[in-house]
């Protein structure tokens, strides 16, 4: 059974922070992976799509990378800003039609 | 291109009571995936419609059902609420399915509440 863990939980960081979000998946056999933005309340925007053949892609100040075979994921936001607050998910997609979750990391950036 | 879209955007339901809640994909978009998210944590897959069929199903009993109509706009509909059931509701449009390696877009969501 795939899970998807996230870590940290929250981070609290003052503006212009290079920053780190982690996320590990148990089960490396995955299609793609997707990190995502939510707002408190708001739906999830997507932010990088990663497919399985790939081992990064990049979005501006973010990067993401991917380690399948150590059912790992990084994104790498730099030079935070205070509008960088907000919940960072991660989901795999393992076919079969299903995605999972992380529980997110909450990010907080101070000015 | 509006997105996804979702309606309504909050609710308010009675213990007992039956929802149902609405979505329309991304232009181009022919699948659609409904989740649940509880306060603070990450959403839930429910099941995924595809060609008007429900193509899997995460773990939800049969309270929560669902359909896909030929403009692949979905319903989610979701009988004898319980207390348990409030949760922010997001809809997912992609194209494809099966193992294509497809890209999720989600709604705003829907807000329920149950009292």
């Amino acid at each position: 059974k795939q899970e998807v863990t996230q870590i940290p939980a929250a981070l609290s960081v003052p503006e212009g922070e290079n920053l780190v979000l982690n996320c590990s998946f148990t089960d490396s056999a995955i299609y793609n992976l997707q990190w995502f933005r939510q707002d408190p309340g708001k739906g999830l925007t997507s932010l990088l799509l990663i497919q399985s053949s790939q081992r990064e892609q990049t979005s501006g100040r973010l990067n993401a990378s991917l380690d399948k075979s150590s059912g790992r994921s990084t994104l790498y936001i730099a030079a935070s800003q205070p509008g960088d607050s907000a919940t960072y998910l991660c989901a795999v997609n393992t076919g079969g039609f299903k995605t999972i979750f992380g529980a997110g990391t909450r990010l907080f950036v101070k000015a | 291109d509006a997105g996804v879209t979702q309606s309504p955007t909050h609710l308010i339901k009675t213990r007992g009571q039956q929802v149902t809640l609405r979505c329309s994909p991304k232009s181009g978009h022919d699948t659609v995936s409904w989740y649940q998210q509880a306060l603070g944590q990450g959403p839930q897959f429910i099941f995924q419609y595809y060609e008007e069929e429900e193509r899997q199903r995460g773990n939800f009993p049969d309270r929560f059902s669902g359909h896909q109509f030929p403009n692949y706009s979905s319903e989610l509909n979701v009988n004898a609420l319980l207390l348990g059931d409030s949760a922010l509701y997001l809809c997912a449009s992609s194209y494809g399915t099966g193992l294509t390696l497809y890209e999720q877009y989600f709604g705003p969501g829907t807000r329920l509440t149950v009292t």
